[in-house]
């Protein structure tokens, strides 16, 4: 267990679908990310919230909208998915103080599947 | 191009031996850090080493960094089937210190 709970684990969901991933971190942490890992690439980052701020949108369309309401919580909203979208979607947080040594406490993920 | 490739991409090795794994980035960096996926699972943190240090040791990972030649090295002394996993090197940026780009990841298979 590293402090971070995602919800669901597992979702499948139709190109027309519209559906929400949640992500919560019991550590008091300040800074959230989302990131998309898919089969043979690099983790890419997709959003980074510090203190309830959005400070990094690493040019994700707009079918994917984050949400952070408070520094424990951060959503990833998803709506006309497409298949190529499919992906392990990982949530993580750090401090977020800005300090030197930041590492990162990750989520077990949500497995996506877009048909 | 990506800010850190780890090399090999895949390595096999008996139980016992030792795995060595490497990374090389691009752009000056503050700290380099490892990190360890199950299989479809979420990263664990494995060490952190800062750029002005050259080796950190912690139980059975060593890690060194070689800031002239931007390459870190990560080692797993006496492997254990327990060891298989994909691991990654993620290096933070001089500039946005909470902020980490990943590599691709070596997959280390530790056979029995």
């Amino acid at each position: 267990e590293t402090g971070v709970t995602q919800t669901p684990r597992h979702l499948v969901m139709g190109m027309t679908n519209k559906k929400s991933l949640k992500c919560e971190q019991h550590l008091g942490h300040n800074a959230m990310y989302w990131y998309k890992q898919s089969a043979k690439k690099p983790l890419e980052l997709m959003f980074v919230y510090n203190f309830k701020e959005q400070t990094e949108n690493n040019s994700v369309p707009s079918r994917f909208s984050p949400e952070c309401p408070n520094s424990s919580h951060l959503f990833l909203h998803l709506h006309t998915l497409q298949p190529e979208d499919s992906a392990l979607y990982l949530c993580a947080s750090s401090r977020g103080s800005g300090g030197a040594e930041e590492t990162q406490y990750f989520g077990p993920g949500t497995r996506l599947l877009v048909l | 191009s990506q800010q850190g490739e780890e090399d090999p991409q895949a390595l096999s090795i008996q139980e016992g031996e030792n795995a060595t794994m490497n990374c090389s980035y691009k752009t000056s960096i503050n700290n380099l850090q490892w990190y360890r996926q199950n299989s479809g699972r979420g990263l664990v943190h494995l060490i952190l080493i800062r750029s002005n240090e050259r080796e950190k040791h912690s139980g059975r990972l060593r890690v060194t960094l070689d800031t002239s030649k931007k390459s870190s090295s990560l080692l797993i002394t006496a492997s254990r089937a327990a060891d298989t996993a994909s691991y990654f090197c993620a290096t933070a940026l001089m500039d946005s210190s909470y902020k980490l780009i990943f590599g691709s990841g070596t997959r280390l298979l530790v056979r029995p």
